[in-house]
């Protein structure tokens, strides 16, 4: 059973260009989250997402940022227009309830964004 | 702001010895702490969580204390071993999904 999939694992992009990251859960889950971490810091919730539906998008930045899950294939966290403060690792997790308590969110590696 | 305040940044202990890690919150909403593991180039993986109705939980080498009424947990590392080498994060949330996390913790585990 694959894990959480993440790809591209690296993504350079230059000022004012799109990143998009796309994220596919693991086999049967359907509770998918995005996390930023920036430099020296802890991961940050952006967004909560289940099939067509965005649930919970409180840590997303008002502009440029938006995410999907389509009814079919991989979620997608999409940065228009990034700039140099866009650089970061982006988790995707995915779980097959909601509780964290009992189903732990299951991470993928990330996509390493850099900003030139 | 950091909801979660993480200490130490990163740490070195010998083979064998005890690494501690020490996590603060302010949110009495909270009421469910996870650990995360993170080795580099992979995502964060669950090591163990608590609840705030017990004050000590332990896994094998890996044990949380939690002390409520000061609002805080940490993480002790029992006969650390090269292996537990890692980035280490504790987190809280109060929903059930949204989690917080402290800024991380580097172990280095010296052989």
């Amino acid at each position: 059973n694959a894990g959480v999939m993440q790809n591209p694992r690296h993504l350079v992009r230059r000022r004012g260009q799109e990143a998009r990251l796309r994220c596919s859960p693991m086999k049967g889950h359907s509770h998918v989250y995005w996390y930023r971490q920036l430099p020296e810091e802890g991961l940050k919730f952006m967004v909560y997402l289940q099939k067509e539906n965005i649930i919970d998008e409180s840590g997303m930045p008002k502009e440029r940022f938006s995410a999907e899950f389509p009814k079919e294939g991989p979620s997608i966290l999409r940065i228009q227009q990034v700039v140099r403060g866009d650089s970061a690792a982006y988790f995707c997790a995915s779980s097959s309830v909601l509780a964290v308590r009992t189903d732990t969110q299951y991470f993928g590696p990330g996509t390493r964004l850099t900003v030139l | 702001q950091q909801q979660v305040k993480q200490s130490p940044q990163s740490l070195i202990v010998q083979k064998g010895g005890i690494s501690i890690i020490n996590c603060a919150y302010e949110n009495t909403a909270f009421d469910y702490f996870p650990w995360y593991q993170q080795f580099p180039g992979k995502g964060p993986a669950l090591l163990i969580a608590i609840r705030p109705d017990v004050s000590e939980k332990k896994e094998g080498r890996f044990t949380i204390s939690f002390n409520k009424s000061a609002k805080q947990f940490s993480l002790h590392i029992m006969d650390s071993q090269p292996g537990d080498s890692a980035t280490y994060f504790c987190a809280a949330t109060p929903n059930d999904y949204k989690l917080s996390f402290g800024a991380g913790t580097t172990v280095t585990v010296r052989a």
